[in-house]
């Protein structure tokens, strides 16, 4: 069983377009992620939520938009699709706050996006 | 400065040897130290956590923690061929939320046969 699955794993689609990637946790965590991987490797925090809070990064484009439809489920949004979005999503979840013993976060497989 | 900061190497070693991968942060206050090895094409896995200075074990690999210098590293003992991946060193900061890690840029370890 994935403990977290994302959907589609490689999408392909024109600038302009709008696109979802769905993911989904089994783990009973009540906290989810989206972090984007560019090409250099570097992993970025876009969005962290749970039901009482959304923290998003302010350097995100609000073409990005985290939608829950329960705590099992995380999907990340996109609109006009560009160019410079081209990169892997990864979707994660923890429980409780991160850093507290045993709590750490773990990643789905990943969604790489290239948009032409 | 970046908040959290790693050589980007590559770093190459040959099989059975010690490879050292370092990490530095700049919140002098950040109390949690994650290193996660990722495979080419795969996700971030959890290989290490450490909270308190000093060193931990876990089979070969060692993680250092000195809040002092604000310097976290990782040692692999008897490199191994498998081993070969990057390496991203994770903070969780004391600014901002309590849910976030923030990672560095990733070392790339190389172990030659």
């Amino acid at each position: 069983d994935t403990a977290v699955s994302q959907t589609p794993k490689y999408l392909v689609t024109q600038m302009g377009n709008d696109k979802s990637i769905k993911c989904e946790q089994n783990l009973g965590h009540d906290t989810m992620y989206w972090y984007k991987q560019d090409s250099k490797k570097f992993l970025k925090i876009m969005f962290s939520y749970n039901n009482k809070e959304l923290i998003i990064n302010e350097t995100v484009p609000n073409r990005f938009s985290p939608k829950s439809p329960d705590k099992a489920h995380l999907n990340l949004h996109i609109n006009s699709l560009e160019l410079g979005d081209s990169a892997v999503y990864f979707c994660a979840s923890s429980q409780g706050s991160v850093g507290g013993t045993g709590n750490t976060i773990y990643f789905g497989e990943g969604s790489w996006l290239t948009v032409v | 400065q970046k908040e959290v900061e790693q050589n980007s190497g590559p770093l190459s070693v040959p099989e059975g040897a010690i490879a050292s991968l370092n990490c530095t942060y700049s919140d002098r206050g950040s109390q949690s130290f994650f290193w996660y090895r990722q495979y080419s094409g795969k996700s971030p896995e959890l290989i290490m956590s450490i909270y308190s200075n000093g060193d931990k074990e876990d089979g070969r690999f060692t993680a250092q923690l000195n809040k002092a210098s604000q310097y976290v590293s990782l040692l692999i003992r008897d490199s191994q061929p498998s081993d070969s991946a990057t390496y991203l060193c994770a903070v969780r900061l004391s600014s901002g939320s309590a849910r976030q890690l923030t990672f560095g840029s990733g070392t790339q370890l190389t172990v030659l046969p």
